[in-house]
């Protein structure tokens, strides 16, 4: 199992470009989410999908749309970057929720963006 | 957005010491988590608690869900090089809240 995965690691674009974030988990989740972290803060969630179809906004949901292309891939996109989005982005992934012990949510590795 | 209330922000401690650190918060949680990030990676789950009152132990690592179920602590026992990075405290009911996360640095 690679978990949850997330391409790119590093990304530098120019004000007003768009990008995709990818992520994919192999788990089987149902679940899915983008968060942001910036420095001295905590995860901010941006979007969530809870299964697949379905897609939701959650603290900062403002700049970032979300599609969640199948239950493996749920993808995160900048339509025109702003510096403000300068920040790391964790995709996360867990099981059904009420599946008790299994309930946690898992995180990939990161992309680092910076908007110039 | 809420976010929980993680204290200390940092501690600089020695080899060997034990650390303590908890999360507060206004509102009530189902199920509390504790993650740990290192540098240039997502955060890891170290300990998952379910119920209010529950302590569970994962090695050094302890941490209890407070009974009023708006507080939670860690403590790690004899602390070593790699215990080095961020913890963060979770809260979940439908999502998870994160706390503001405690740096933790071992001084020579």
């Amino acid at each position: 199992n690679a978990g949850v995965t997330q391409t790119p690691k590093f990304q530098v674009l120019k004000t007003g470009q768009s990008m995709t974030l990818q992520c994919a988990q192999d788990m089987n989740h149902n679940s899915m989410y983008w968060y942001r972290q910036d420095p001295g803060m905590g995860l901010r969630l941006i979007y969530y999908s809870a299964s697949e179809g379905t897609t939701d906004k959650g603290e900062v949901p403002n700049g970032y749309n979300v599609s969640r292309l199948n239950k493996r891939e749920f993808s995160l996109r900048l339509e025109s970057a702003a510096p403000s989005q300068t920040s790391v982005y964790f995709c996360a992934s867990r099981y059904t929720p009420g599946q008790g012990e299994r309930n946690t949510q898992y995180f990939g590795p990161g992309t680092r963006l910076t908007v110039l | 957005g809420q976010q929980l209330n993680q204290s200390p922000q940092s501690m600089f401690i020695q080899e060997g010491e034990d650390v303590s650190m908890n999360c507060t918060s206004s509102s009530i949680f189902n199920t509390w988590l504790w993650y740990k990030q290192d540098p240039g990676e997502g955060p890891v789950l170290l300990i998952a608690l379910y119920k209010a009152g529950e302590l569970t132990s994962n090695g050094r690592l302890t941490a209890q869900f407070g009974i009023t179920r708006k507080d939670s602590f860690l403590n790690i026992s004899a602390s070593i090089p790699s215990d080095v990075g961020i913890y963060f405290c979770a809260g979940r009911n439908e999502k998870l809240t994160f706390g503001t996360g405690t740096r933790l640095t071992i001084i020579p």
